[in-house]
């Protein structure tokens, strides 16, 4: 099956600081990608679309300088956190649409759980 | 936004088959029944998904009512690696404005028991 990777799975990082997050599809290209968030307990919550070649599409009440997306291949897209704060400290889970006309699963990567102290 | 309502919980004996509600009255014709599963601190997992017709796959069966305003998903025989959050989604998939955009409700904790 399609696997989509996340790098780091964990993350520690001080006030202040940007991390970035890379999300990979591994055996397949995707012209899409989508970041998520999940706080403890809660569901998933869609924050943006990621684009290969073009601007991310965020949604609303989402600060897209605060979450600067590149989708710069067709397997690899980054989430960075900028200025990361405690309140930034979350689960963020990335997935992928396969290019294949006959897909319409996304498959999720197994999320980068991040920290900020 | 969320488009669908799913109980908070449900139980299910292990060996027996869990039945998970959904129900999605505002759904549009182009619309698709997505079924996924989060497993704790995981990432979600693709399960089956449906326009109008029944459907089966390896993992579990989808049940669509014939005005589409509710499904059920079934696992016929659970076992307790399926104890999980079940999440019902609609979405128009690949296509439409939306691009295949998924907006996740709260989902239904299922716990199988031995």
């Amino acid at each position: 099956g399609a696997v989509v990777s996340q790098h780091p799975s964990r993350v520690i990082c001080k006030s202040g600081t940007s991390v970035k997050i890379e999300c990979r599809s591994l055996d397949f290209q995707a012209t899409t990608m989508f970041w998520y968030r999940q706080f403890p307990k809660k569901s998933l919550m869609l924050m943006a679309t990621s684009n290969e070649g073009s601007k991310a599409t965020y949604e609303q009440g989402v600060e897209k300088d605060k979450f600067l997306i590149n989708h710069a291949s067709l397997t690899l897209s980054t989430l960075t956190v900028t200025s990361a704060h405690p309140e930034d400290s979350s689960f963020y889970i990335c997935s992928a649409l396969s290019l294949a006309a006959s897909t319409y699963e996304q498959y999720f990567g197994p999320g980068t759980r991040l920290t900020v102290t | 936004d969320a488009k669908t309502t799913q109980p908070t919980s449900m139980d299910c004996a292990e060996g027996r088959a869990a039945n998970l509600p959904c129900n999605h009255s505002t759904i549009s014709g182009n619309e698709y029944v997505y079924w996924y599963r989060q497993i704790h601190s995981q990432g979600p997992q693709y399960i089956i998904h449906g326009l109008k017709n029944n459907e089966t796959n390896e993992m579990a069966s989808l049940i669509i009512t014939e005005d589409r305003k509710s499904s059920t998903l079934i696992l016929p025989h659970a076992t307790l690696r399926d104890t999980a959050v079940y999440y019902c989604i609609v979405s128009y998939g690949r296509g439409g404005s939306t691009l295949g955009r998924l907006y996740f409700g709260r989902g239904t904790q299922l716990t199988v028991w031995p």
